[in-house]
């Protein structure tokens, strides 16, 4: 079981939001930067948002994150069939000394 | 576009030690500006960290395998590497080599390798 904790799966239809949230604590989303990457299967993870709202270059602004105290939030806006992935949440934990990834969820595009 | 690549054995005894090597195009391992790490997935789950390493050799692991792991770099042939022993099939899983965004362990992961599979099974 991941430390932090993410919703097993989300859905939506297309042009929908939908909003995927990631549970830590204090010693890691509490006080670290989250980021959020999407993967397809058989591919390499990508980096989608970094230091809790930031999009690298050519990541489309439907993706937006967020962060509050222990928790963190990936929204999709404008739901589309492309966007049918694994979504993974990631802070680093000061207790553990160590890199977390939350368990992932399955978005599904109706 | 960074382009990181894993290689090594896809098939590893059990009790054995597995070994992968990262290979960074031009003398990028070597620059001051960033950390290179060790991500791994098993079938049909999710991502774990493995550990992480600077430019100078410092070092990073998850306390969960930090007995078992050992990674080094070699800056004269811009690769790093990963070995963890005393393997068994838990340990069967894409290995993905990755670029932390910055100097710092504690930041993310922006360029990663394709992801090699290693099974481990006698």
């Amino acid at each position: 079981q991941s430390v932090l904790t993410q919703p097993p799966s989300a859905s939506g239809t297309p042009g929908q939001s939908v909003t995927i949230s990631c549970s830590g604590s204090s010693s890691n989303i509490g006080r670290s930067y989250v980021y959020w990457y999407q993967q397809f299967p058989g591919t390499a993870p990508k980096l989608l948002i970094h230091r809790n709202n930031q999009r690298p270059s050519g990541v489309p602004d439907r993706f937006s994150g967020s962060k509050s105290g222990t928790s963190a939030s990936l929204a999709i806006s404008g739901l589309r069939s492309e966007d049918e992935a694994d979504y993974y949440c990631q802070a680093w934990d000061d207790s553990l000394s160590a890199s977390l990834f939350g368990g992932g969820t399955k978005v599904t595009v109706l | 576009q960074l382009q990181l690549q894993e290689s090594g054995p896809g098939l590893v005894k059990p009790s054995e030690t597995l070994s992968l090597t990262c290979t960074v195009p031009g003398d990028s391992v070597s620059m001051t500006n960033y950390c290179w790490g060790w991500i791994r997935q098993s079938p049909g789950t999710g991502l774990e960290w493995i550990g992480s390493i600077y430019y100078t050799g410092s070092t990073y692991f998850n306390p969960s395998l930090n007995s078992r792991i050992t990674i080094s770099i070699d800056t004269s042939k811009s690769q790093f590497s990963l070995k963890l022993s005393s393997v068994t099939a838990a340990d069967t899983a894409v290995y993905y080599c990755a670029r932390h965004l910055g100097a710092g362990f504690n930041q993310g992961f922006d360029y990663w390798g394709q992801g090699s599979l290693v099974t481990v099974s006698s």
